[in-house]
């Protein structure tokens, strides 16, 4: 079954206290995406990579990072979490020329 | 910046009725536009997809019409049914290497 994997789907943290969201897919997709979902503000896209080793910045990235070292992983990291990087965060990918790109089941993360 | 935007954020429609979820943009070099679904606790799902050259395409039940004068978008669904309630969002992207904007989405809630 095509689809994209998100480990963990929930995550309660503490300020300070890294810790990495991994995603997944098995389609073969070049691009891969973050984004992040808050109420009233919709989808905002924090990192892309149109390929391996090829990452890039999206609306807001202050405070994640991000790496491709394999065409299937797109893990997000946070270094040093915060109380307002407390979210829904989704992971997606697509074909580098498709507009169908396929979302996963997201990750709740809270920051205490 | 630019942005996507929806003029509606809820809308309540009965079932049988055509619904109609409008989005205004303001980048007017955006080479496509896009709708997704999120039904709730699900990540968002690709419904269709139009490009700046075309000003309507239909797909199952679902009609998208692009006004590039006036920069509006929207999505018909016809019959609406209870399986069409959720949060719809229009996206754009210009060129292929590049993000995907996302509007703030409006909410479409079936009365049976």
């Amino acid at each position: 079954e095509a689809q994209v994997t998100q480990n963990p789907r929930y995550l309660i943290t503490v300020t300070g206290k890294k810790l990495t969201v991994t995603c997944s897919q098995n389609m073969n997709h070049e691009y891969m995406s973050w984004y992040r979902q808050d109420p009233g503000l919709g989808l905002r896209q924090i990192y892309y990579s149109m390929n391996v080793e090829v990452t890039d910045k999206g609306d807001v990235p202050e405070g994640y990072k991000v790496s491709r070292k394999e065409k299937r992983n797109f893990p997000l990291i946070l270094e040093s979490p915060s109380p307002n990087q407390t979210s829904l965060y989704f992971c997606a990918s697509r074909r580098w020329d498709g507009n169908e790109q396929f979302f996963g089941p997201g990750t709740r993360l809270t920051v205490l | 910046g630019e942005s996507v935007g929806l003029h509606l954020p809820t809308l309540s429609v009965q079932e049988g009725d055509n619904s109609i979820i409008n989005c205004a943009y303001s980048n007017s070099a955006s080479d496509y536009f896009i709708w997704y679904k999120q039904e709730s606790g699900k990540g968002p799902q690709f419904i269709i997809d139009i490009r700046s050259n075309m000003d309507k395409r239909q797909g199952q039940r679902v009609t998208v019409l692009l006004n590039k004068t006036v920069k509006h978008l929207s999505l018909q669904i016809a019959a609406t049914q209870p399986g069409d309630s959720a949060v719809y969002f229009c996206a754009e992207r210009t060129g292929t290497a590049s993000k995907l904007t996302f509007g703030t989405g409006t909410r479409l809630q079936v009365t049976l």
